[in-house]
């Protein structure tokens, strides 16, 4: 089961930031979170990960409370091309190996 | 383009019968994932392989396996088809192999939209 939990939608106005929220109150020491998105029914879309502090790549800022249990990923000027799923999710160690468990997602709808 | 190359990109086929979905990797990555994902169930992780050895295994029916070659390219094998196995299925790669891994990052193939009738 995934780890975490965000809205199922959202909307937001184009060119102004988009702030998608994530609750993941289990999650362990080492485990990392992972933002991804899927536009219509293609691939996953790899967009940031961290495991305590704050990061911020070319497409997002991502934001993690101080105690982890939450976080929040930015998109600073939202565009109609933004309009995805947007999955947050908590890497989990698996056997010898990783487990990206997937959510729901929150169905972003970038708004002209 | 994530690197990641999936086929074939449709599969239509019967109740009963045996299909086999093919992933080459990106160049460098060793590590392979596959997901389902249907309607109803999201993207559901199947099985991972790293450098050819089974490394997690997820809800992976008992009909479906999978394994990796030599070359690194990975193959999922459904058998007995039902309905319900009609899904998109997607492959990814990383390059990192275990628990460890900091900068692990998937990337994801355009799937492989597989049809039951």
């Amino acid at each position: 089961d995934a780890k975490t939990t965000q809205p199922p939608s959202m909307d937001c106005a184009e060119g102004r930031a988009a702030n998608l929220p994530c609750n993941h109150s289990t999650i362990s020491g080492n485990e990392y979170v992972y933002w991804y998105r899927q536009i219509h029914s293609q691939g996953p879309q790899y967009i940031i990960h961290g495991l305590k502090n704050n990061e911020t790549n070319e497409m997002a800022s991502l934001i993690i409370t101080e105690d982890r249990k939450s976080s929040t990923l930015i998109l600073p000027h939202a565009t109609l091309r933004d309009t995805a799923v947007y999955y947050c999710i908590v890497r989990v160690p698996h056997n010898y190996g990783q487990n990206f468990v997937f959510g729901p997602g929150t169905r972003l709808s970038v708004l002209p | 383009d994530s690197g990641v190359t999936q086929t074939p990109k449709h599969l239509i086929t019967a109740t009963g019968q045996r299909v086999t979905l093919r992933c080459s990797p990106r160049s460098g990555d060793l590590s392979v994932y596959w997901y389902q994902q249907s309607l109803d169930q999201g993207l559901q992780f199947l099985i991972q392989y790293y450098n050819g050895e089974e490394r997690a295994k997820g809800n992976i029916l008992e009909r479906f396996s999978a394994q990796q070659f030599p070359d690194l390219h990975s193959e999922l094998n459904l058998s007995s088809l039902e309905l319900g196995d009609s899904a998109l299925y997607f492959c990814a790669s990383s390059t990192s192999p275990g628990a460890d891994a900091t900068n692990e990052k998937l990337f994801f193939g355009s799937g492989t939209q597989l049809s039951v009738l």
